[in-house]
């Protein structure tokens, strides 16, 4: 079975640009989650998708990231402009449907985003 | 408020020695706990997990975690490093009143020595 992707592995990309970054979860996992950890910070909970509703964006930073998820399969998380402060690792996380009992969190490799 | 303390950035040890990966939580609420790994150019795999069962929890690889709420600590612990061992760890807690939301400690890199 495959496991979650991402999709580049690696960006590197202007202020002001625009740059659309991909996740694919594990086939039949309602559940799609999105994390960033910039330099030297935490890694941060972004925002979680029930198939293709957004259950949970209290972490989005700002009106420059739009994250959707047409049809409950794959996700796109766009950053447009992108900021110097957008640079950072973005991981993408799976998980079975329900919450009970709690499902672990499959996640990608993550993808490096840096913003010159 | 939930947060997640990780006590030591960095942990040298050498091989066939114990490790200990020290975490503090705190919650307002009966937590969930994780411990996760990323090994270099790899994704995040999780290690074991507490969810109000045993307090002493045993993953994979050999590790084990004793969720202490008196103390409110989940330390991760294993007897005898292996060189793959080498590697982040990340402590993390689930929030109670959250579907799925988990919030990540600062990492603790790992460093075996031969």
């Amino acid at each position: 079975e495959a496991g979650v992707t991402q999709f580049p592995s690696h960006s590197v990309i202007e202020k002001g640009q625009t740059v659309t970054l991909r996740c694919d979860p594990i086939s039949g996992h309602d559940n799609l989650y999105w994390y960033r950890r910039v330099m030297g910070k935490e890694i941060k909970f972004l925002l979680h998708f029930v198939k293709e509703s957004k259950q949970d964006e209290s972490g989005m930073p700002n009106n420059r990231f739009l994250a959707e998820r047409t049809g409950g399969t794959y996700s796109t998380l766009k950053v447009q402009p992108a900021e110097l402060e957008d640079s950072g690792v973005y991981f993408c996380a799976s998980s079975p449907p329900g919450t009970i009992p709690f499902y672990e969190q499959y996640f990608g490799p993550g993808t490096r985003l840096t913003v010159t | 408020a939930q947060s997640v303390t990780q006590l030591d950035s960095h942990v040298s040890v050498s091989e066939g020695t114990p490790v200990l990966l020290r975490c503090n939580y705190s919650s307002s609420y009966s937590p969930s706990l994780f411990w996760y790994v990323q090994h270099p150019n790899k994704g995040l795999q999780l290690l074991l997990k507490y969810t109000s069962a045993a307090t002493l929890v045993k993953g994979i690889n050999g590790f084990e975690a004793e969720f202490k709420k008196s103390e409110t600590s989940f330390h991760l612990t294993k007897p005898s490093a292996h060189m793959s061992d080498a590697a982040e760890y990340f402590c993390v807690v689930k929030q109670s009143d959250s579907w799925g939301k988990l919030q990540f400690g600062a990492g603790t890199q790992v460093v075996v020595t031969p």
